[in-house]
């Protein structure tokens, strides 16, 4: 069975400092990840995927993150927050087969402080 | 271009009356997704449709819950006897086709009173 999990409901961070958000997934096949970005009243955006091809990928307003199986991670990162990306963050899987529907993590709300 | 599109964006319904929520994805998608997001949680699967087909609707949380796609394009998720417990955010979300990424909707959130 798929299954995300994201540590820390809330994370704040100075503007300016790194962000970093946690996710880390169990699956028995490898799942393709998804990092997706909600603003209030409004539907989930993409910032970036992972599908098996490089590890490290890169996303929209300079988020990355990086695939490590040995850690069963995949970690958002930015170097440089703005106040622009407060709002809440969630990591997604699938595994790419049947209906590829996506499994959640619960969300990190991210408060970026000015 | 257009996205996907929800409506209505806010429905309020006295406990045990039937909701329609409307979904229209984007032009030319082929698979359509509808999810439930509780306050305060991720989105959760409820039902897939790979054109008019309704593929998996294991999510659906009771047999209240009714999904179709008659032409393939626009979608409506119907609850039956609404109760308290289904007040929440559903999202809608389309892809180009299997496997591709999937496009979110705005959500309509269904408050039952």
């Amino acid at each position: 069975a798929q299954s995300v999990t994201q540590l820390g409901s809330h994370v704040s961070v100075s503007e300016g400092a790194l962000v970093l958000l946690r996710c880390n997934y169990s699956s028995s096949v490898p799942p393709y990840l998804f990092w997706y970005v909600q603003y209030p009243n409004q539907g989930l955006q993409l910032l970036l995927k992972y599908t098996s091809a490089a590890t490290l990928v890169k996303g929209i307003n300079g988020f990355e993150a990086e695939f490590k199986k040995s850690e069963t991670s995949f970690h958002l990162t930015k170097p440089s927050a703005h106040m622009s990306d407060a709002a809440e963050y969630f990591c997604a899987a699938t595994t790419g087969t049947g209906a590829n529907n996506l499994f959640f993590g619960t969300g990190t709300r991210l408060t970026v402080i000015p | 271009g257009a996205g996907v599109s929800q409506s209505p964006r806010y429905k309020v319904a006295k406990r045990g009356q039937d909701v329609a929520l409307r979904c229209d994805p984007i032009s030319g998608h082929v698979s359509l997704f509808w999810y439930q997001q509780a306050l305060g949680q991720g989105p959760e699967f409820l039902t897939y449709f790979q054109n008019e087909a309704q593929l998996d609707k294991s999510g659906l949380p009771s047999d209240r819950f009714f999904a179709e796609r008659p032409e393939g394009s626009v979608s409506t998720l119907k609850i039956q006897r609404t109760q308290q417990e289904d007040s929440a955010v559903y999202l809608c979300a389309s892809s180009l086709d299997r496997g591709q990424p999937q496009h979110f909707g705005d959500g309509t959130r269904l408050s039952i009173l």
